[in-house]
């Protein structure tokens, strides 16, 4: 099946600062979302976006359908945005339908 | 609200005691699916649904059942839990099957089940 890579695994940073987060899949993909999985365990749909570049206030996103890489862009962190961030990728010609998720990016924002 | 609501969100039960855990969305997706998320495996896909009386195993479907009888409902069954079923359980759901033109899921809250 398809494999999703997500790094850096872990990352801890101060209040304010910006971070680059990678995701890297092994074969070519009619879906990419990202999300963040808050500290009371729930996904919060961040972007979905198979190919270009999205933002959304802080954050923004660019995936590069061709080189088979998504980047996910915080600016500005705040506290709030600790948690889990998660890359998932459909099934593109797989057996199940579903999205392959990468086992994810845990991010701790210091205040 | 176009949401995706779970019930129940917590629940400890014990070993062999039938379970239901209740999924439903109000955006009239055709798609929806159960994941599971063990600390270490990630989230894992159980079963899906591609539409009515449409379902379909995922990757982990080895103690589950689930029904689509309607097109906003979609439930999870548990016929004899055991403690590996211990898990954080989402369910999701789509406007399309996976595979075409907008595919993007949206997931509940999810349900901490334990099983003793």
């Amino acid at each position: 099946g398809i494999q999703v890579e997500q790094s850096p695994p872990d990352l801890i940073l101060q209040e304010g600062a910006n971070s680059t987060l990678r995701c890297n899949f092994s074969d070519s993909v009619n879906n990419l979302q990202w999300f963040h999985q808050n500290p009371w365990g729930q996904l919060i749909n961040l972007f979905y976006i198979p190919s270009g570049t999205k933002q959304n206030g802080r954050l923004s996103a660019t995936t590069v359908a061709t080189e088979r890489y998504s980047l996910l862009y915080i600016s500005s962190s705040q506290t709030t945005d600790s948690g889990v961030y998660f890359c998932a990728v459909d099934h593109s010609g797989g057996g199940a339908d579903g999205l392959t998720f990468g086992k994810g990016t845990h991010l701790i924002i210091q205040p | 609200e176009a949401q995706v609501t779970q019930n129940p969100r917590y629940l400890i039960t014990v070993t062999g005691k039938k379970l239901t855990v209740t999924c439903s969305q109000n955006m009239n997706h055709e798609y929806m699916s159960w994941y599971r998320q063990d600390p270490g495996l990630g989230l894992r896909q159980i079963y899906y649904s591609m539409n009515v009386e449409v379902t379909d195993k995922g990757d982990v479907p080895e103690g589950y059942k689930v029904s689509r009888k309607e097109k906003r409902n979609f439930p999870l069954i548990l016929e004899s839990p055991s403690p590996n079923q211990t898990s954080l359980y989402f369910c999701a759901s789509s406007p399309v099957g996976l595979g075409k033109t907008y595919n993007e899921q949206f997931f509940g809250p999810g349900t901490r089940l334990t099983v003793l």
